[in-house]
């Protein structure tokens, strides 16, 4: 049974760019949360997706936007980088109901 | 509001010493706990989880921790050190299912030779 994935592994973007990336979860998992984890910090909550709705938002500004597919993957957008955006971004999927997160490896987002 | 506090960014033990590792919460609410593990380079890994059942929770890899009210902690501990136990472990509160997960700094745990 694959755990949660997540593409791409690397990426480095410029200022100013957009980016997108991907996670799909655990089998049998029907909600998936992103987080960011910034160099030498904890991860911080962005936003989960439940029924291809936002079901609950961190505070992160709107340049943060998501999206879930029917299948339950996910998709996290961030436009206009900053530098500031450079970190470890985590996805982790659970079943509706469920306290137990399971995480994938993470999306390393490099902005320059 | 929800918050955890690790104490000691950094923890240095002998191999075969045991483990401590200090977590802190405030919650409002009967709070669901967590430990997670995060070698370099990947994700977390659950480590243990407290969800009101037996205050003393064990885990994997030998880890236990022990849910105290009264002192609003959850500290982490292993009896042995192991060289393998080198990693950086987070300890997390969730206050109802489907809630986001809180998590503290994070304590980087070094094992001597």
């Amino acid at each position: 049974d694959a755990g949660v994935t997540q593409s791409p592994t690397h990426l480095i973007k410029t200022r100013g760019q957009q980016v997108t990336l991907r996670c799909s979860p655990k089998s049998g998992h029907d909600t998936v949360s992103w987080y960011q984890q910034a160099l030498g910090q904890g991860p911080q909550f962005i936003f989960q997706y439940y029924e291809e709705e936002e079901r609950q938002r961190g505070n992160f500004p709107d340049r943060f936007s998501g999206h879930q597919f029917p299948n339950y993957s996910s998709e996290l957008n961030v436009n206009a980088l900053l530098l500031g955006d450079s970190a470890l971004y985590l996805c982790a999927s659970s079943w509706d109901g469920s306290y137990e997160q399971y995480f994938g490896p993470g999306t390393r987002l490099t902005v320059t | 509001a929800q918050s955890v506090t690790q104490l000691g960014s950094h923890v240095s033990v002998s191999e075969g010493a045991l483990v401590l590792l200090r977590c802190n919460y405030s919650s409002s609410v009967p709070p669901y706990l967590f430990w997670y593990v995060q070698y370099p380079n990947q994700g977390l890994q659950l480590l243990l989880k407290y969800t009101s059942a037996a205050t003393l929770v064990k885990g994997i890899n030998g880890f236990e921790a022990e849910f105290k009210k009264s002192e609003t902690s959850f500290h982490l501990t292993k009896p042995s050190a192991h060289m393998s136990d080198a990693a950086e472990y987070f300890c997390a509160v969730m206050t109802n299912r489907d809630d986001k997960i809180i998590f503290g700094k994070g304590t980087r745990l070094h094992i001597l030779p």
